[in-house]
């Protein structure tokens, strides 16, 4: 237990559907990322929040929306996604400006399957 | 880029120490060296970092050369539980964010 919780865990939908991944934490964090991986490839930071501010945005596609409405709560909304978005979802909290701020605490993890 | 080079897999036996082994040559004077692991299915876990000295916790020790251009971490007595992709990170210089590479994937076998 990592003190991130995500669900779902597992998730499939079609192309035209919208759904909404859901990132808690309990640390007491400030800032929270949402990470993508894909198969066989490395991490891809997506976006981070920090303060409930959108602090980075590594040219996401339109179709991902984040939203932090307070410093525990993280979401992702989708979209009219793609085949080659299903991936694995992770979002992660961390301690911003402490000298452990890159200390990430991660979920486990949505298994996302987009058909 | 991840700015860090490490061996795609490696094996070990049970019990005995694993050495991983990390370079970045291209690191800065004042960038950290961190390490994660990624057991299948799970998140990345947080095993350890440091900038010039060795490094030892509960989890692991990590020895970093007098140049900082490489790095080892060392599981001391492996177990099957340590079996995952180890992640060796450079924290880019004047951001909070981490960049992730490919790893080593660690098989501890019997």
């Amino acid at each position: 237990e990592t003190g991130v919780t995500q669900t779902p865990r597992h998730l499939v939908m079609g192309m035209t559907n919208k759904k909404s991944l859901k990132c808690e934490q309990h640390l007491g964090h400030n800032a929270m990322y949402w990470y993508k991986q894909s198969a066989k490839k490395p991490l891809e930071l997506m976006f981070v929040y920090s303060l409930e501010e959108r602090v980075e945005n590594n040219s996401v596609p339109s179709r991902f929306s984040p939203e932090c409405p307070n410093s525990s709560h993280l979401f992702l909304h989708l979209h009219t996604l793609q085949p080659e978005d299903s991936a694995l979802y992770l979002c992660a909290s961390s301690q911003f400006d402490s000298r452990e701020s890159e200390k990430l605490f991660f979920g486990s993890g949505t298994q996302l399957s987009v058909l | 880029d991840a700015k860090t080079t490490q061996p795609p897999s490696m094996d070990c036996a049970e019990g005995r120490a694993a050495n991983l082994p990390c370079n970045h040559s291209t690191i800065s004077g004042n960038e950290y060296v961190y390490w994660y692991r990624q057991i299948h299915s799970q998140g990345p876990q947080y095993i350890i970092h440091g900038l010039k000295n060795n490094e030892t916790n509960e989890m692991a020790s990590l020895i970093i050369t007098e140049d900082r251009k490489s790095s080892t971490l060392i599981l001391p007595h492996a177990t099957l539980r340590d079996t995952a992709v180890y992640y060796c990170i450079v924290r880019v210089y004047n951001t909070d964010k981490l960049i992730f590479g490919t790893g080593t994937r660690l098989q501890v076998f019997p």
